[in-house]
């Protein structure tokens, strides 16, 4: 098992400019989540999905952000006209079946976006 | 407002102290994890704690799960330098929704 994975791992862009990342779960792991971590705080929950069902969406996504995961695998994360605002750290994390707990999600080692 | 409160926020110590983070709710999880994170790094897990009163120990680090199952604890014994980090708690409540703590900024001065 590889663990989670995302891409790219640094991403600079221009403000106005459309972004996308991607992440890859754990392969058993039917859950996957995205949350946006800003220097020294918490992760901030964004979205998540079970299976290929985006189930509950964050209020801090505004209009700008879409997620998708159409097979039920990978996800990726949209930005679009993006703003000084949104830099910051983007994580994603699975759980699900295969885990010691299928209550502990896994993450992987985060895009790091700066929109200058 | 957090749903998981953790103190302190920032710890500044000298190679070898003992230390102890805590993490705190109002709300019952189902479990809790505790995470390491290094800067430029997502968050690695150090351990998950399910049953009320549970007490995990990893070499220096020993963790402890509230009774009401709305609390823990991470003491680090002899803390060294490799020790230094974000230290991250997460509940996890209903419908598979996972709640994060703010963190708590630890450094170990050799």
């Amino acid at each position: 098992d590889t663990g989670v994975s995302q891409d790219p791992r640094h991403k600079i862009t221009k403000r106005g400019q459309n972004v996308t990342f991607r992440c890859d779960p754990i392969s058993e792991h039917n859950r996957l989540y995205w949350y946006r971590q800003t220097l020294g705080q918490g992760p901030e929950f964004l979205t998540y999905f079970q299976n290929e069902a985006q189930l509950e969406k964050s209020r801090l996504l505004s209009d700008r952000f879409s997620a998708e995961r159409p097979k039920g695998s990978f996800s990726t994360l949209e930005i679009q006209r993006t703003e000084q605002g949104d830099s910051a750290m983007y994580l994603c994390a699975s759980s699900g079946r295969g885990g010691p707990s299928t209550d502990t999600q896994y993450f992987g080692p985060g895009t790091r976006l700066t929109v200058l | 407002t957090q749903l998981l409160e953790q103190s302190p926020q920032f710890l500044s110590i000298q190679e070898g102290e003992n230390l102890t983070v805590y993490c705190n709710s109002s709300s019952v999880f189902s479990s809790l994890q505790w995470y390491r994170q290094e800067p430029g790094e997502g968050p690695v897990l150090l351990v998950t704690v399910v049953t009320g009163g549970e007490v995990k120990k990893l070499k220096r680090l020993t963790f402890q799960f509230g009774d009401a199952r709305k609390d823990s604890s991470l003491h680090i014994t002899a803390a060294q330098p490799g020790d230094t980090g974000l230290y991250l708690c997460a509940g996890a409540g209903n419908f598979n929704k996972f709640y994060f703590g703010s963190g708590t900024k630890l450094n170990v001065k050799p």
